[in-house]
């Protein structure tokens, strides 16, 4: 199936500071991404619709002023927690859905990246 | 909003046996649901996509239903072997631009 990659898979900052997490397709191209948030033990909450060359697409309560979204090029979005707090603390994944050769049907999800802060 | 259940509790079920799990939704009417297997700390991997007008799919060991007089759908194993251990979830959509997710099912198989 296709691959989704994410930078870094794990990363610490400090309060207040900003992280970038990207997410690529690596062998397809995917117009559309989607970046998740997962608290332990809890299910995936899809934060926004990443759209390449447009802007992207948040879900209510999510603030976009803090989640910075940016998607690039045909194979790259990334995301930017800003302004870092403890409470951003959690599991962040991508996906996309299938481009060609692959199937529209499916999501491919990236391995998600652990963001801890202090 | 949409409402996805799906059994908090852990599934324990004994190698060999047939592995259920449901997945309940209200507020919602989906035209595609999806199950995906979820490893600790990894991303979710695609398993099966049933649209609204099918009843029933399969792959292999893996049977999903698809009842929305009922807003439910059923997720079977058969023959469930100890590598089946994992988290399955369900997500439901009305096209492919956006999936929601349950908050899934912790099936642990023993030998």
């Amino acid at each position: 199936g296709a691959v989704v990659s994410q930078h870094p898979s794990w990363v610490i900052c400090k309060s207040g500071t900003s992280v970038k997490i990207e997410c690529r397709s690596l062998d397809f191209q995917a117009t559309t991404m989607f970046w998740y948030r997962q608290f332990p033990k809890q299910s995936l909450m899809l934060m926004a619709t990443s759209n390449e060359g447009s802007k992207a697409t948040y879900e209510q309560g999510v603030e976009k002023d803090k989640f910075l979204i940016n998607h690039a090029s045909l194979t790259l979005s990334t995301l930017t927690v800003t302004s870092a707090h403890p409470e951003d603390s959690s599991f962040y994944i991508c996906s996309a859905p299938g481009g060609p050769p692959f199937s529209y049907n499916e999501q491919f999800f990236g391995p998600g990246t652990r963001l801890t802060v202090l | 909003s949409q409402k996805i259940e799906q059994n908090s509790e852990a599934l324990n079920i004994q190698e060999g046996k047939t592995a259920t799990l449901t997945c309940n939704y209200t507020n919602y009417s989906p035209a595609y649901l999806q199950w995906y297997r979820q490893d600790p700390g990894r991303g979710p991997v695609f398993l099966l996509l049933i649209r609204e007008n099918e009843k029933e799919k399969r792959k292999e060991r893996l049977k999903v239903t698809f009842d929305t007089t009922l807003k439910q759908s059923l997720f079977h194993i058969t023959a469930s072997q100890p590598a089946d251990s994992a988290t399955y979830l369900c997500a439901l959509g009305r096209d492919f631009n956006k999936f929601y997710f349950g908050s899934g099912t912790k099936l642990n198989v023993k030998p």
